[in-house]
């Protein structure tokens, strides 16, 4: 199946620096998908990106999908911005299925 | 508000004992889903329905059971034979092929 890695698994940031996560992907695929789980768990859209790149707000998102990776950008962090971010891999021909990577968890510090 | 409706958001579960856990959506969605997150790991998914009267297994489904009976819902039951059940589990529907995945609150099981 595919596979799908992140890194890195773990950032500390100080609030108001940038940081970029990255989305490493084993096989081509229809369309892909970024995701913050806040610390109560919810689960929070944040782009559906098979190529190109998007933009909100503080936060973008670049997928390459003939290099098979996507990046996320986030600008000036707040401590708003702490928990997990996963990416996840949709493959349109088995009805859109999501594989997820492990996620990296991010920390933004006063 | 249109949305996924996850309840309960806690439940515990005695040994060899079925628990049925709720999804319940009220976007119009075709398309349903529910996976499984442990500690520290991403979500795997359980069952998938695309269609009413119908589902698909996931990539874990030993130990679980589904319905759809109506567009709008699709309870999971954890059975007994789901040896190592307590987890986060997360309800997701879609509409379009082309659309993302919106996601539940999630509900988190417990063993006593």
């Amino acid at each position: 199946g595919i596979q799908v890695e992140q890194s890195p698994p773990d950032l500390i940031l100080q609030e108001g620096a940038n940081s970029t996560l990255r989305c490493n992907f084993s096989d081509s695929v229809n369309n892909l998908q970024w995701f913050h789980q806040n610390p109560w768990g919810q689960l929070i859209n944040l782009f559906y990106i098979p190529s190109g790149t998007k933009q909100n707000g503080r936060l973008s998102a670049t997928t390459v999908a003939t290099e098979r990776y996507s990046l996320l950008y986030i600008s000036s962090s707040q401590t708003t911005d702490s928990g997990v971010y996963f990416c996840a891999l949709i493959n349109t021909g088995t009805a859109s299925k999501l594989t997820f990577g492990t996620g990296t968890r991010l920390q933004v510090t006063l | 508000d249109g949305g996924i409706t996850q309840s309960p958001k806690y439940l515990f579960r005695k040994e060899g004992q079925n628990v049925t856990l709720s999804c319940e959506q009220n976007l119009n969605h075709d398309a349903m889903y529910w996976y499984r997150q442990d500690p520290g790991q991403g979500l795997r998914l359980i069952y998938y329905s695309q269609i009413v009267n119908d589902f698909q297994k996931g990539d874990i489904a030993e130990g679980y059971s589904v319905s759809r009976e109506k567009k709008e819902s699709f309870p999971l039951t954890v059975t007994s034979a789901q040896k190592n059940p307590t987890a986060f589990y997360l309800c997701a529907s879609r509409g379009r092929v082309d659309q993302p995945q919106h996601f539940g609150d999630g509900t988190r099981l417990s063993i006593l």
